[in-house]
C-alpha cells in the first residue's frame, strides 16, 4: 500500500529558529500534498495544499511567511516554519494523494519550541 | 454552523461491545466518505472508503452511509482494546488528488478490558 514518510517525529527547537519538516510518498508519485496541524484533542486543521511545482496554497489565517511549503517533487514536500515561537509549538502532519490513491498520511511532527 | 458535526465523545465501552460512531453533514456536495482511526501521537490511517448509501463492511467494521439524510456511521463489531483511538469522519466532493477532505472533530474511543 501507499506508504508516507515523515521526519522528524519530534523535534525541540529554541525560540527565534527555523524548524523543516519532510515529507515523502515513498512508493507513490504525490501530485498534492497536503499540511495539517492538530492540536491536542482536537481534529485536524488543514493549513495549506501544495502541488508538484506550484506555489502552495495556504487557508486563511496561516501566514504564508511563516509556514514555507516546498513541493519540489512528485516524491517530496518540505515544510520550514520560520522563527518559530511557541505557540507554534503543535503535531504537524502531511498527507499525500495521487492518482489511483487516495490520501495517506504521514506519522507527524510533534514541534515543541522553547 | 460546521459542515461535519462528530460527538468528540469520549466515549467507553467493555470489550466485545458493539460500538456506534456517527457523523452529519451539511453540504450534499459531499459524495465520498471515509473514516480515519487515530492513534495518540500518530498519523490518522484510513479504515473505510465510501460513495454510495448502503453499508460496506471490512471485517469487523462497517460503514453506513445515507445521503438522503445526510448521516454517516462506523460500527466496530466485538471491540478490542487495540481500538483504543480517536476515529476520524471525513468527505470530499470529488474524487480527484487534489480535492481537499473535510474532517469531523473526532470521537476518541476507549474499549476496556
Amino acid at each position: 500500500g501507499a506508504v508516507v514518510s515523515q521526519h522528524p517525529s519530534w523535534v525541540i527547537c529554541k525560540s527565534g529558529t527555523s524548524v523543516k519538516i519532510e515529507c515523502r510518498s515513498l512508493d507513490f508519485q504525490a501530485t498534492t500534498m497536503f499540511w495539517y496541524r492538530q492540536f491536542p484533542k482536537q481534529s485536524l486543521m488543514l493549513m495549506a495544499t501544495s502541488n508538484e511545482g506550484s506555489k502552495a496554497t495556504y487557508e486563511q489565517g496561516v501566514e504564508k511567511d511563516k509556514f514555507l511549503i516546498n513541493h519540489a517533487s512528485l516524491t517530496l514536500s518540505t515544510l520550514t516554519v520560520t522563527s518559530a515561537h511557541p505557540e507554534d509549538s503543535s503535531f504537524y502532519i502531511c498527507s499525500a494523494s495521487g492518482a489511483n490513491y487516495g490520501y495517506t498520511f504521514g506519522s507527524g511532527t510533534r514541534l515543541t519550541v522553547v | 454552523q460546521k459542515e461535519v458535526e462528530q460527538d468528540p465523545g469520549p466515549l467507553s465501552v467493555p470489550e466485545g461491545a458493539i460500538v456506534s460512531l456517527n457523523c452529519t453533514y451539511s453540504n450534499s456536495a459531499f459524495q465520498y466518505f471515509m473514516w480515519y482511526r487515530q492513534y495518540s501521537r500518530k498519523g490518522p490511517e484510513l479504515l473505510m472508503y465510501t460513495y454510495s448509501s448502503g453499508n460496506k463492511e471490512d471485517g469487523r467494521f462497517t460503514a453506513q452511509v445515507d445521503k438522503s439524510s445526510k448521516y454517516i456511521s462506523l460500527f466496530i463489531r466485538d471491540s478490542q482494546p487495540s481500538d483504543s483511538a480517536t476515529y476520524l469522519c471525513a468527505m470530499r466532493t470529488q474524487e480527484t488528488s487534489g480535492s481537499r477532505l473535510t474532517f469531523g472533530e473526532g470521537t476518541q474511543l476507549t474499549v476496556n478490558p
